[in-house]
């Protein structure tokens, strides 16, 4: 079945980086888009990013273009997050998604259970 | 960037009543539109997508519609194990939105 672990947070100073790693297994992942969702304590949900199945697309939301990249890694079956000039406002819970449809980036059908990043002095 | 407006923000329901839950789009977004539950300390889980199609493995008591940029998730007859958070989000247009959710209550 369709699994999906995130890892890589934790507390982490302003200013700094952290790479959030989300191990996809149960599906072929080169074959499906996939998505940073973000949670703030809280609060609702706030699309991050989306990557497509074959890494020739990245699309992010206002407030992390330039600081954040999404990639990916076939060969490790890994979906990655690398984060920089981090802020207190990135503080989250980090989820990876995986999109219903092959070839496809316009669903999240699939969760992991999320990765908690705190931002902090 | 797309807005989406969610309500109502909350609800109180019983057991057995039907819920609907109503979300307009700012602009136009074709059928790119999805619904979410949430239950606390847990990822969302996709119930609709496309407006209007149901998820599999979802029960058949959730549904989806669309009229023009008014989207509803209704709920025909409320379980228990409903009572959570829900929001939608379209996928028309990055960046891709959500409402602001809908805490559903039991009453």
């Amino acid at each position: 079945q369709v699994q999906l672990v995130e890892s890589g947070g934790g507390v982490v100073q302003p200013g700094r980086s952290l790479r959030l790693s989300c191990a996809a297994s149960g599906f072929t992942f080169s074959d499906y888009g996939m998505h940073w969702v973000r949670q703030a304590p809280g609060k609702g949900l706030e699309w991050v990013a989306l990557i497509s199945h074959d890494g020739s697309h990245e699309l992010y939301t206002d407030s992390v273009k330039g600081r954040f990249t999404i990639s990916r890694d076939t060969s490790k079956n890994t979906l990655y997050l690398q984060m920089s000039s981090l802020r207190v406002e990135d503080t989250a819970v980090y989820f990876c998604a995986r999109d219903l449809i092959p070839s496809s980036n316009s669903w999240l059908a699939y969760w992991g259970q999320g990765t908690l990043v705190t931002v902090s002095s | 960037d797309i807005q989406m407006t969610q309500s109502p923000s909350s609800l109180s329901a019983s057991v057995g009543d039907r819920v609907t839950i109503t979300c307009r789009a700012s602009q136009s977004i074709n059928y790119f539109l999805s619904w979410y539950q949430q239950k606390p300390g847990k990822a969302p889980k996709l119930l609709i997508y496309a407006a209007s199609s149901l998820q599999s493995g979802v029960p058949s008591r959730f549904s989806g519609s669309e009229s023009g940029t008014d989207f509803t998730l209704t709920i025909s007859s409320l379980q228990l194990e409903d009572f959570a958070t829900y929001y939608c989000q379209q996928s028309y247009n990055t960046p891709y939105t959500f409402g602001q959710g809908t805490n559903l209550e039991i009453k």
